[in-house]
C-alpha cells in the first residue's frame, strides 16, 4: 500500500490557469508537508501543517495556498499559474513528536510544466 | 538562515568503488538526516544521526555525526547500480513542525 500518494504525477498547463495538485497519506501522521524542488534539484519546504497550525515558508508566493479537508489530506492550490512555478512538487508527512526528529515519507512527486 | 552546503555535486565511479560525500553547515545541528532519491521518485529516508560522534551503518551505507554538530558525512562501500541517484543531507530547522533543510545534494552515478 501506498503510504503518501500524489496525483497526478504530471501536470502540463498554461500560464495564467489555476491547478491543484492532491496529496494523501495513509500513515496516520500528525504533519504534512510540500516542498517544490526545482530543475537543479535543490528541495525546499514550502508549508508545513498540522491541525493546529499552518506555517508558511516566507519566499513561498501567495498564488500558493494549502487545503487540509482532514488530517490524512493536504492539497495544493496553486493560482494565476507562472512559468517559473514549474517544477517538481513533493508532498511528505510525519509524526512530529517534540524534542526528537521523526522520519518524514515522501510522495513520488508531481511534475508541473507551466507553458 | 540556516544552509547546509553539500559536496561533491556530482560523481561518477565504477561499479564496486567506495564512495564518500559530507556536509557542513555554518550552525548547529542537533540531527542530521540522509535521504537517497531515485531517478522520478520522492526521497527516502537512508540513515538518522542523534547524537555528536555517533556512527550509524545500513548495509553498505556508514554516516556519521561530526563532533562539532556542524557537519557529517556518508560513505558508500562496494557501489552497485542501484546507488544510482542523488543523496541529500537533511537536519531540522529547529520549529515545532520538524520542517527539513536540505542540502543541495549529490549525484551519484555508477558504471557497471
Amino acid at each position: 500500500d501506498t503510504a503518501v500518494s500524489q496525483t497526478p504525477k504530471y501536470l502540463v498547463t498554461q500560464m495564467g490557469n489555476d491547478k491543484s495538485i492532491k496529496c494523501e497519506q495513509n500513515l496516520g501522521h500528525d504533519t504534512m508537508y510540500w516542498y517544490k524542488q526545482d530543475s537543479k534539484k535543490f528541495l525546499k519546504i514550502m508549508f508545513s501543517y498540522n491541525n493546529k497550525e499552518l506555517i508558511i515558508n516566507e519566499t513561498v508566493p501567495n498564488r500558493f495556498s494549502p487545503k487540509s479537508p482532514d488530517k490524512a489530506h493536504l492539497n495544493l492550490h496553486i493560482n494565476s499559474l507562472e512559468l517559473g512555478d514549474s517544477a517538481v512538487y513533493f508532498c511528505a508527512s510525519s509524526q512530529v513528536t517534540s524534542g526528537r526528529y521523526n522520519e518524514q515519507f515522501f510522495g513520488p512527486g508531481t511534475r508541473l510544466t507551466v507553458l | 538562515g540556516q544552509q547546509l552546503n553539500q559536496s561533491p555535486q556530482s560523481m561518477f565511479i565504477q561499479e564496486g568503488e567506495d564512495v564518500s560525500m559530507n556536509c557542513t553547515s555554518s550552525s548547529i545541528f542537533n540531527t542530521w538526516l540522509w535521504y537517497k532519491q531515485d531517478p522520478g521518485e520522492g526521497p527516502v529516508l537512508l540513515i538518522a544521526l542523534y547524537k555528536a560522534g555517533e556512527l550509524t551503518s545500513n548495509g553498505r551505507l556508514t554516516a556519521q555525526f561530526g563532533i562539532t554538530r556542524k557537519d557529517s558525512f556518508l560513505n558508500i562501500s562496494a557501489s552497485i547500480p542501484s546507488d544510482v541517484g542523488i543523496y541529500f543531507c537533511a537536519g531540522p530547522d529547529g520549529g515545532s513542525q520538524g520542517n527539513l533543510i536540505f542540502g543541495k545534494g549529490t549525484k551519484l552515478s555508477v558504471k557497471p
